[in-house]
């Protein structure tokens, strides 16, 4: 089976433009979980997606917003960026609500200038 | 009550030492607890992972000890190879909300 699948690999904005970041779970994985990941904070959870609804959500403001699809695709915004949303954003697959083992995609590079 | 510390932040180990990483925990709801590798570029991949009702898991080379009174686990790495050098995070799993709560990340070199 194809891993975790992220698009794109890197992206540079500048502050106060929105960005669209895509992910493709393993197949017949229905939940799709989000990360921030930078150098002060470690991995952060932002939200949790099953059967295209939000089920968990971690303690990021309102810019950050995602969706699944029922291909269980998911994608995540970020609106009005910061300098501050630079960072490595990650996106964990697993098979469902019950199922411990989370696998990660390579991550999206978002640089904000 | 959600962290997890980890500790070292750095650590630089010979060819075939032992390395030794260590997480202590608070939330009692912590049911789950993974070890996690990152190479850089890549995205972490899950290691080895134990439940709290064992106190030892051991694959290969990789061990996890597990203190469920102090609320403490451990990453070992027997005859650690230069191959091992990745950042290394320890996670716990909350039962009441199933998020996963990392680690700092600890940086392992292994020099030949």
């Amino acid at each position: 089976k194809a891993g975790v699948t992220q698009t794109p690999r890197y992206l540079i904005k500048t502050r106060g433009q929105q960005v669209t970041l895509s992910c493709s779970p393993i197949s017949g994985h229905r939940s799709v979980s989000w990360y921030q990941q930078t150098p002060g904070q470690g991995l952060q959870f932002l939200f949790e997606y099953f059967s295209e609804t939000q089920r968990n959500k971690g303690n990021f403001p309102g810019r950050f917003s995602g969706r699944q699809f029922s291909n269980s695709r998911s994608e995540m915004n970020v609106s009005t960026l910061e300098l501050g949303d630079s960072a490595l954003y990650l996106c964990a697959s697993r098979e469902g609500r019950s199922t411990d083992t989370q696998y990660f995609g390579p991550g999206t590079r978002l640089t904000v200038l | 009550q959600q962290q997890v510390k980890q500790s070292p932040q750095s650590l630089i180990v010979q060819k075939g030492g032992i390395s030794i990483i260590n997480c202590a925990y608070e939330n009692t709801a912590f049911d789950y607890f993974p070890w996690y590798q990152q190479f850089p570029g890549k995205g972490p991949a899950l290691l080895i992972a134990i439940r709290p009702d064992v106190s030892e898991k051991k694959e290969g080379r990789f061990t996890i000890s597990f203190n469920k009174s102090a609320k403490q686990f451990s990453l070992h790495i027997m005859d650690s190879q230069p191959g091992d050098s990745a950042t290394y995070f320890c996670a716990a799993r909350d039962y009441n909300t199933d998020k996963l709560i990392f680690g700092t990340g600890t940086r392992l070199q292994v020099f030949p």
